[in-house]
């Protein structure tokens, strides 16, 4: 099976701290994602890396950077925390098949709270 | 811009009945779409998908339909259980050069009572 680890399950921070969020996976997955999960919207994609040091913009990636230095490693980092980042973060991995679509595998989340 | 649409936000169905949630889509280059499963404070889980080259996939009790002409695809549960109560998203990929990302629609709370 599958496991996508996610560091925090909760989270208490202050406005304009520097906050990181810290994500592994343990079956050599290529791809990486982070999104955010809000009430009504869904999942919206923040960033995604395809391979190691890669990494790509997704919908909303406005706050947000990321990190991945290690393969099965991914960081999202908010620079300067805001209220408005308040939400709940989900990391998933992906293995890459050619000629074959495959799932994303999600942690279970951090639940974030900005003060 | 939502490219994923679920316009039901909930729905309540008996035990032993059939769930059936909706789901439409704008992208014509979507070609892979998926249906996952939450539980309050948990991940996404992976449930079902289907290929563009494919009108249905089962698995179990879940069935997923897809219409392209229609850009609308269905997740049948049959028959429901108290313990599929839970948040539905379907999901969309175009595989070209996506790397697998994902567009996600709003979710439908499913409610299954005994």
């Amino acid at each position: 099976d599958v496991k996508v680890t996610q560091s925090s399950r909760y989270l208490v921070k202050r406005t304009g701290e520097k906050v990181f969020l810290e994500c592994v996976q343990d079956m050599d997955h290529e791809n990486m994602f982070w999104y955010r999960q809000d009430p009504g919207l869904g999942l919206r994609l923040i960033y995604f890396s395809y391979d190691v040091k890669m990494k790509e913009k997704g919908d909303i990636p406005e706050g947000y950077s990321v990190s991945r230095e290690k393969k099965e490693r991914f960081s999202l980092i908010l620079e300067s925390a805001s209220t408005n980042q308040t939400s709940m973060y989900l990391c998933a991995s992906r293995i890459v098949q050619v000629y074959s679509n495959q799932p994303q595998h999600f942690g279970d989340g951090t639940r974030l709270s900005i003060l | 811009d939502q490219q994923v649409k679920q316009n039901s936000p909930s729905l309540s169905v008996q035990e032993g009945r059939i769930s059936i949630l909706n789901c439409d889509y704008t992208n014509s280059m979507f070609d892979y779409f998926l249906w996952y499963k939450k539980y309050p404070a948990e991940g996404p889980t992976f449930l079902i998908s289907i290929s563009s080259i494919k009108d249905k996939n089962e698995d179990g009790r879940f069935t997923v339909f897809l219409n392209k002409s229609a850009k609308h695809l269905s997740l049948h549960i049959v028959p429901s259980q108290p313990g599929d109560s839970a948040v539905y998203f379907c999901a969309a990929s175009d595989g070209g050069t996506s790397y697998g990302k994902l567009t996600f629609g709003q979710g439908t709370i499913l409610t299954v009572h005994p």
